[in-house]
């Protein structure tokens, strides 16, 4: 199937730095990829979706200054976490869909730690 | 929005027997469903998925039925074994190719 590549698997920062998260798409073209939050023993929150040369669309409830998107080409989409604090620690997971209403496939996620 | 509801939260099952796992949705314009298995740490890896044309969907031990007009869907796992052991989310597509996705169950397969 199509591969998702995400990057770093793991980081941590110090609290009021930013954090660069990097999800790829590495054999397919992906116009929209999606920014999913998980906490321990949780499901997948859907943060933002984010479109190839517009604006992200982001959910109810996630600060779009905190969390800056940016998806500059058909492969590669950024999340950066902006003045970290220590309660945005958590696993953050990209995913990109392979086609219109196909199967998602998800990068390897990012494990945050913010100290 | 879409709404999935997922039951139950935890199942512990023997080694060899079956597992059930619901999902309820809310948005009768949801078209695709997916089943996804999580281990620890890792990402969600595709295990079954099924489409609104479609009741029930196969692949070896694992099952997936849909029922459009009750609005739910079940994952079925047959010959469970320890290696099944895992998190467990439903999903449903809504408009906008968002995934929505279920709490979780957490499967339990003891030997």
């Amino acid at each position: 199937g199509a591969v998702v590549s995400q990057h770093p698997s793991r980081v941590i920062c110090k609290s009021g730095t930013s954090v660069k998260i990097e999800c790829r798409s590495l054999d397919f073209q992906a116009t929209t990829m999606f920014w999913y939050r998980q906490f321990p023993k949780k499901s997948l929150m859907l943060m933002a979706t984010s479109n190839e040369g517009s604006k992200a669309t982001y959910e109810q409830g996630v600060e779009k200054d905190k969390f800056l998107i940016n998806h500059a080409s058909l492969t590669l989409s950024t999340l950066t976490v902006t003045s970290a604090h220590p309660e945005d620690s958590s696993f953050y997971i990209c995913s990109a869909l392979s086609g219109q209403g196909a199967e998602a496939f998800f990068g390897q996620g990012t494990r945050l730690t913010v100290v | 929005g879409e709404n999935v509801e997922q039951h139950p939260s935890t199942l512990s099952v023997q080694e060899g027997d079956s597992a059930v796992i619901k999902c309820t949705y809310s948005d009768s314009a949801s078209n695709y469903f997916p089943w996804y298995k999580q281990e620890l740490g890792k990402r969600p890896q595709l295990i079954i998925d099924i489409r609104s044309n479609v009741g029930e969907k196969k692949d070896q031990r694992i099952a997936v039925t849909l029922n459009k007009t009750a609005k739910h869907f079940s994952l079925h796992i047959t010959e469970t074994q320890p290696e099944d052991s895992a998190v467990y989310f439903c999903a449903a597509i809504e408009y906008g190719n968002k995934l929505v996705f279920g709490a979780g169950t957490i499967l339990r397969v003891k030997s």
